[in-house]
């Protein structure tokens, strides 16, 4: 059964500190991943797609690695902001199929 | 930002009444979705369109129906609305399903409570 799960389901931390967000899947056969950012009240929003080939990519604060050997992946926030304070959802997409699926998600608290 | 938007934004109906909800793209995009968003299940889908009247049903598509008699326009019809259908409902589209083309474009959201 093609599953993605998130941990931990949710995470507080201090302004500033660094924080990473779990995402290990059984989807197959694997086509990309991506990590949307979900703000409070508001759809979500990609923040980066990894592919196969693909081990690590930046998009400013946030880097997201793939190991697809082991099917995990991770996203990293680096010196966190208070708008970081969101829900982070990891989807991975099959090959031949439009119907990704998706974590139930990581809720980040960033307190001043 | 992606050309979706969704109608009504919020609503309150009573159990029993049918509820329709409006996805509207400017973006020309092939697929559409339907999901619903309740705390503890992330979110889920209900319907999902490959083309102009082409539908198929997601994990939790009983009590609900869709329409897509036009490419930028997907409806989706609480026949009869029950209390376990609040929730958040979100449009997405996609252009295509390949890594380049695969981003889902959600839109705002419509919060639905029924009574």
């Amino acid at each position: 059964k093609n599953q993605v799960e998130q941990s931990p389901q949710s995470l507080i931390i201090l302004e500033g500190k660094n924080c990473t967000l779990q995402c290990n899947y059984t989807v197959s056969p694997f086509s990309n991943l991506r990590w949307y950012k979900q703000d409070t009240g508001r759809g979500p929003v990609s923040l980066t797609i990894m592919t196969f080939s693909e081990n690590t990519k930046s998009n400013g604060r946030y880097t997201a690695t793939l190991d697809a050997d082991t099917k995990q992946s991770s996203l990293h926030i680096t010196a966190s902001q208070l708008s970081d304070s969101a829900s982070y959802i990891c989807v991975v997409s099959r090959g031949g199929s439009y119907i990704p699926t998706f974590g139930r998600g990581t809720s980040l608290i960033v307190h001043p | 930002d992606a050309g979706i938007t969704q109608s009504p934004r919020h609503k309150v109906t009573e159990t029993g009444t049918p509820v329709t909800l409006r996805c509207h793209q400017t973006e020309n995009h092939r697929y559409m979705y339907w999901y619903r968003q309740d705390p503890g299940h992330g979110l889920r889908l209900i319907h999902y369109s490959y083309g102009v009247k082409d539908t198929d049903k997601g994990e939790v598509s009983d009590g609900y129906s869709v329409s897509r008699s036009k490419t930028e326009d997907f409806l989706l019809t609480l026949e009869s609305a029950t209390s376990s259908q609040t929730s958040v409902y979100f449009c997405a589209i996609a252009e295509g399903y390949e890594p380049n083309t695969g981003e889902l474009f959600f839109g705002e959201g419509s919060r639905l409570t029924v009574l």
